[in-house]
């Protein structure tokens, strides 16, 4: 079964920083991009962040650009977002995502994990 | 960036009804559109992608159009489950970028 399990969400200051994983089972981890999106409470979806197979591909969101970071280790597969100097704006649930091809465009998102919380707050 | 727009942003129809959603981008996306479903409390959930392919499980029922800017979501005879938020997102440039959601609701 193809399956993506978010970790390392919970509450932080505003200024401070979290690192989120997603751990990955169940497909060939290195055949394909991977996704951070997320969905601030009752909002509708924003993507975050997207890295190719490779790793030599990589984009943000320009609300998080020089903030966020997104990598990924194929040998663990595994998915990474660090997160610095997050702000309130921040706050919201963080879903990785699966590609369904090996670069993070023309493709669909084909597989979603449940989810982790991020709570920026004081 | 490409901008998506989703109208309407909700409606309410019965079981039964056919529904369409459409999905207006700001620029050419030929066929790299893809849409999901999100129902209370879930992770979204991968329907259509490129525009009118059907991913694997998805009831008949559902079907997608469209190419260029304008696309449209079809679900031909509502069912109880179907009751969810819907969302387009392109794929043909980074950053991929979401409409806002269309929450389809029970009348």
């Amino acid at each position: 079964e193809v399956q993506l399990v978010e970790s390392g969400g919970g509450l932080v200051q505003p200024g401070r920083s979290l690192r989120l994983s997603c751990a990955a089972s169940g497909f060939t981890f290195d055949d394909y991009a991977m996704h951070w999106v997320r969905q601030a409470p009752g909002k509708g979806l924003e993507w975050v962040s997207g890295i190719n197979w490779s790793s030599g591909s990589l984009d943000y969101a320009d609300s998080v650009k020089g903030r966020f970071t997104i990598s990924r280790d194929n040998a663990k597969n595994s998915l990474y977002l660090q997160m610095n100097s997050l702000r309130r704006e921040d706050t919201a649930l963080y879903y990785c995502a699966k590609g369904a091809g090996e670069s993070f465009y023309y493709h669909a998102m084909d597989v979603w994990g449940q989810g982790t919380t991020v709570t920026v707050s004081s | 960036d490409i901008q998506m727009t989703q109208s309407p942003s909700s409606l309410s129809a019965s079981v039964g009804d056919r529904v369409t959603i459409t999905c207006r981008a700001s620029q050419s996306i030929t066929n790299y559109l893809n849409w999901y479903q999100q129902k209370p409390g879930k992770a979204p959930k991968l329907l259509i992608f490129a525009a009118s392919s059907f991913q694997s499980g998805v009831p008949s029922r559902f079907s997608g159009s469209g190419s260029g800017t304008d696309f449209t979501l079809t679900i031909s005879s509502l069912q109880p489950e179907d009751f969810a938020t819907y969302y387009c997102q392109q794929s043909f440039s980074t950053p991929p970028t979401f409409g806002q959601g269309t929450k389809v609701e029970i009348k």
